[in-house]
């Protein structure tokens, strides 16, 4: 089975303050991908990577930033915590695919950060 | 047209009906299609990929239609565990994402509610 798990279920942090999340994939899968999701809003891509320190930007990637320094593991960074990056962050992982397709995305279990 | 779009419902169904989900994608050169069920503040999960060729599992059933563009998922004779918001996946287009193939762009999800 694939395990995808992330640092905290449940966050709370000041404006300005500097945030780590991380997420762990046990399952040797290249790429690692960000997301929020936000009541009608669905998920929206924050940050990709598909190899050890490659990322890729997202669809919304201001006021974020993150690290890939083993293939394992992918961190986001909230540089300086704002109220509006309150929401439920999903950490998710997949293998490279062969071809124009691609492969199943795994996710973990969420962040659900507060920033007051 | 948005990339991914799916009815956002609420479905309300009682137990023991048929209910027919759809989902539209934009992209034309899509080769990767899912369907994700995501419980009340749960993670997403991985429900069924679908395959050109239609396929099957239990009471789910899953459809691509490619002149149309459209994925479907058909729920046989509900059960209030099917209680939940079922989000449709695509794969994005590359060139939106520094070339990668790894991306799935994801519908908004419908809810379906079950009732006794």
């Amino acid at each position: 089975d694939v395990k995808v798990t992330q640092s905290s279920r449940y966050l709370v942090k000041r404006t300005g303050e500097k945030v780590f999340l991380e997420c762990v994939q046990d399952m040797d899968h290249e790429n690692m991908f960000w997301y929020r999701q936000d009541p009608g809003l669905g998920l929206r891509l924050i940050y990709f990577s598909y190899d050890v320190k490659m990322k890729e930007k997202g669809d919304i990637p201001e006021g974020y930033s993150v690290s890939r320094e083993k293939k394992e593991r992918f961190s986001l960074i909230l540089e300086s915590a704002s109220t509006n990056q309150t929401s439920m962050y999903l950490c998710a992982s997949s293998l490279r695919a062969v071809g124009s397709g691609t492969d199943t995305q795994y996710f973990g279990p969420g962040t659900r950060l507060t920033v007051l | 047209r948005k990339e991914v779009e799916q009815d956002p419902g609420p479905f309300n169904v009682p137990e023991g009906a048929t209910v027919a989900f759809n989902c539209t994608y934009s992209n034309s050169a899509s080769q990767s299609f899912f369907w994700y069920r995501q419980d009340c503040r749960k993670e997403p999960k991985l429900l069924m990929s679908v395959y050109s060729s239609g396929n099957e599992d239990g009471r789910f059933t899953a459809q691509l239609n490619r002149a149309s563009q459209y994925i479907s998922l058909l729920i046989r004779d509900s059960k209030l565990s099917d209680s939940a918001t079922y989000l449709c996946a695509v794969n994005g287009r590359a060139e939106n994402y520094g070339g990668s193939q790894g991306n799935l762009i994801f519908g908004k999800g419908t809810k379906l509610s079950v009732k006794p």
